[in-house]
């Protein structure tokens, strides 16, 4: 069993609809959470981040961590076009800088 | 620079051949990670370099895999006696805290 998993898709949703991307984890040391987007032949972009537990909101970007559960959660909503790419969920303990990533999940918004 | 930088962009090298791999990360950056992408896959951890501190090789897949990072900037991935099994996106990041890496674009490998 993988220590992350995501639901690789891909996801195709129609422009303006609301997007809920997942990924479930088992260490329960991970205290750093991030979801990174990826376009086509480009590096992962820091997107989000969120220490520990809670709600953290940017524009219409929402992450969520729920550490009870071992789930995070990326919302994004009225989505358009240019949100089409891959979202990859991250997480690291306190005391190491080493990332651990979902293999994640393709997303096309379509127009 | 503005970003991290990784050359060669794109590396065709023949089954057998060996491949340096360079990553130039953003000044003061004193983390420095490599990824490698396979086709569809997620990043896999390879290698980590903190300061001065003996770099986490944890991830490294085989000894035919090595890296150093001299001066505490540069840092160069090598791969020995390449197999098909290493054509992949190898992605170089650097940083400042534990977390918020910037990736360069990568190095997209190609063995034949």
């Amino acid at each position: 069993q993988k220590e992350v998993e995501q639901d690789p898709g891909p996801l195709s949703v129609p422009e303006g609809a609301i997007v809920s991307l997942n990924c479930t984890y088992s260490n329960s040391a991970f205290q750093y959470f991030m979801w990174y987007r990826q376009y086509s032949r480009k590096g992962p972009e820091l997107l989000m981040y969120t220490y520990s537990s809670g709600n953290k909101e940017d524009g219409r970007f929402t992450a969520q961590v729920d550490k009870s559960s071992k789930y995070i959660s990326l919302f994004i909503r009225d989505s358009q076009p240019s949100d089409s790419a891959t979202y990859l969920c991250a997480m690291s303990g306190s005391n190491t800088g080493k990332l651990i990533f979902g293999q994640g999940t393709t997303l096309q918004v379509k127009p | 620079g503005a970003g991290v930088s990784q050359s060669p962009s794109n590396k065709v090298t023949e089954k057998g051949k060996d491949v340096e791999l360079r990553c130039d990360p953003i000044s003061g950056h004193t983390a420095l990670y490599w990824y490698r992408q396979s086709l569809g896959q997620g990043l896999e951890f390879l290698i980590y370099f903190q300061g001065n501190s003996a770099p986490d090789k944890s991830g490294l897949p085989s000894d035919r895999f090595s890296a150093e990072r001299t001066g505490g900037s540069v840092s160069t991935l090598t791969i020995q006696r390449t197999q098909q099994e290493d054509s992949a996106v190898y992605l170089c990041a650097s940083s400042l805290r534990s977390y918020g890496y910037t990736f360069g674009s990568g190095t997209r490998l190609t063995v034949v």
